[in-house]
């Protein structure tokens, strides 16, 4: 049973340009959230998607978007990208809004 | 909003030993507090949770404990070993209560030495 998978895994972009991150949650799971993960800090809550529909927003730009598609797979996109948003971008799924979320291994994403 | 505070940053224990780690939450509406375990080039793994009408929940040699007056959490590892050398995240409920959106501490590194 494979688990949160994320593509890529690196990724390498330059100030300016736009990324896009995606993510198949684990099998069973509709529910679907991406976390910015900035070096030597925890985890902060991007939005999470459920149904086809962001649900909830943390405190981020409108430059962060995403979509879930009806297979529940997601993407995250980040366009004009700072050098601020160099981090590991992390999703996580989970069954329903009562059951724990597990996480993918995240793709790391580095703004020169 | 949400605010965890995780303390200490680092934690250094000998093979065999406990370690203990502490979080304090701000938001009394919280009600569900997981840990998860981060080893390098990985995501967070979930290792125990607990939820607010629980005040202490076991699972082999980890451990959690929630005193919700004072709005503090707690990790124990008994028995520590080497495999356990990692990072250890605490986390919180946002407003609403719901799982999805966490607050989460800036992490303990752990180390275990043979």
């Amino acid at each position: 049973d494979a688990g949160v998978t994320q593509s890529p895994t690196h990724l390498i972009k330059t100030r300016g340009q736009q990324v896009t991150l995606r993510c198949s949650p684990k099998s069973g799971h509709d529910t679907v959230s991406w976390y910015q993960q900035a070096l030597g800090q925890g985890p902060q809550f991007i939005f999470q998607y459920y149904e086809e529909e962001e649900r909830q927003r943390g405190n981020f730009p409108d430059r962060f978007s995403g979509h879930q598609f009806p297979n529940y797979s997601s993407e995250l996109n980040v366009n004009a990208l700072l050098l601020g948003d160099s981090a590991l971008y992390l999703c996580a799924s989970s069954r329903d809004h009562n059951a724990p979320l597990h996480f993918g291994n995240g793709t790391r994403l580095t703004v020169t | 909003g949400e605010n965890v505070e995780q303390h200490p940053s680092t934690l250094s224990v000998q093979e065999g030993d406990s370690a203990v780690i502490k979080c304090t939450y701000s938001d009394s509406a919280s009600n569900y507090f997981p840990w998860y375990k981060q080893e390098l080039g990985k995501g967070p793994q979930l290792i125990i949770d607990i939820r607010s009408n629980v005040g202490e929940k076991k699972d082999q040699r980890i451990a959690v404990t929630l005193n919700k007056t004072a709005k503090h959490f707690s990790l124990h590892i008994t028995e520590t070993q080497p495999e356990d050398s990692a990072v250890y995240f605490c986390a919180a409920s946002g407003s609403g209560g719901s799982n999805y959106k966490l607050t989460f501490g800036k992490g303990t590194l752990l180390t275990v030495n043979p």
